[in-house]
C-alpha cells in the first residue's frame, strides 16, 4: 500500500512571496503523482500531474512541482503567490498498472495575506 | 466535454433519518466512479469506488452504502444517519484505463454535498 504525507497542515504567506508545499510518498511500486486544489466549499480541481518524462511539471497558473524519485517527494512551488491562491492543496498518488484509486495526503491550507 | 453533477448541494438531516446523495456524469462512458468524505479539518477519505454497473467496492466499514444502477449514476445512501456522518461528500470519476494505463488517469470531482446531521 502507498501513503502520502504533507508535512505542513497550514502555510501562511504574504502576497507576491514564494511558497513551497511539501509532499512525500511511500510506495513499493512506481506511482503517478498529482496535485489538486480545493477552493472553499468546492470540489477538487487538478492542478498538475507527473506521469513520466521530465521531472519538472508546470501548471497554467504559475505552479510547478518536481518529482524526486530518490527522495520520494513531489513538492509544489510558486515563485509569487496571489490572494486568489488561498485554498487547500492536496497531493495524491496512484499506483502504476493498478486501479485508478488515489491516495491523498492530509492537505495543506495556504492563506495568502495582503 | 465531460461534466459531473451532485445534488443536493447542502443537506441538514436529523440523526436516524435516511440519506440519498446522487451523482451523475455526462459526456463519457464506463467511467470509474468514487465517493469521498471530507470531515471538517481533515483530508479526503475514500468511501466507495465502482468500475461498472452493480460493481461496488467499500473502502471503510460504516453505515453507508453505495449503488450504481446505471453506467453514469452513483448513489450514496444510509438507512439511519449518525452524527459522525456529517461532512462534505465528494463524487469523482476517472477514465478506467487498462493494463499498464491503470492508475494513469486523474480523477474529476463534483461540486460536493455539505451534509449536517443534527
Amino acid at each position: 500500500a502507498q501513503s502520502v504525507t504533507q508535512l505542513d497542515s497550514q502555510v501562511p504567506v504574504f502576497e507576491e512571496a514564494p511558497v513551497e508545499l511539501r509532499c512525500n510518498y511511500s510506495s513499493s511500486v512506481s506511482v503517478y503523482l498529482f496535485w489538486y486544489v480545493q477552493y472553499p466549499n468546492q470540489g477538487l480541481q487538478l492542478l498538475l500531474k507527473y506521469l513520466s518524462g521530465s521531472t519538472l511539471v508546470e501548471s497554467i497558473n504559475g505552479f510547478e512541482a518536481e518529482f524526486n524519485k530518490s527522495q520520494t517527494s513531489f513538492h509544489l512551488r510558486k515563485p509569487s503567490v496571489h490572494i486568489s491562491d488561498t485554498a487547500e492543496y492536496f497531493c495524491a498518488v496512484s499506483r502504476r498498472a493498478a486501479g485508478n484509486k488515489l491516495t491523498f495526503g492530509g492537505g495543506t491550507r495556504v492563506l495568502v495575506k495582503p | 466535454s465531460q461534466t459531473i453533477h451532485q445534488w443536493p448541494a447542502t443537506l441538514v438531516q436529523p440523526v436516524g433519518s435516511p440519506l440519498s446523495l446522487e451523482c451523475t456524469v455526462e459526456g463519457t462512458s464506463n467511467p470509474n466512479l468514487y465517493w469521498y468524505r471530507q470531515a471538517a479539518g481533515r483530508g479526503l477519505q475514500l468511501l466507495f469506488y465502482s468500475v461498472g454497473i452493480g460493481q461496488i467496492s467499500s473502502e471503510v466499514p460504516q453505515n453507508l452504502s453505495a449503488s450504481r444502477p446505471q453506467d453514469r449514476q452513483f448513489i450514496l445512501s444510509s438507512k439511519k444517519l449518525l452524527l459522525s456522518d456529517s461532512g462534505f461528500y465528494l463524487c469523482a470519476w476517472s477514465h478506467a484505463g487498462t493494463g499498464s494505463q491503470k492508475g494513469y488517469y486523474e480523477q474529476y470531482f463534483g461540486p460536493g454535498t455539505r451534509l449536517t446531521v443534527t
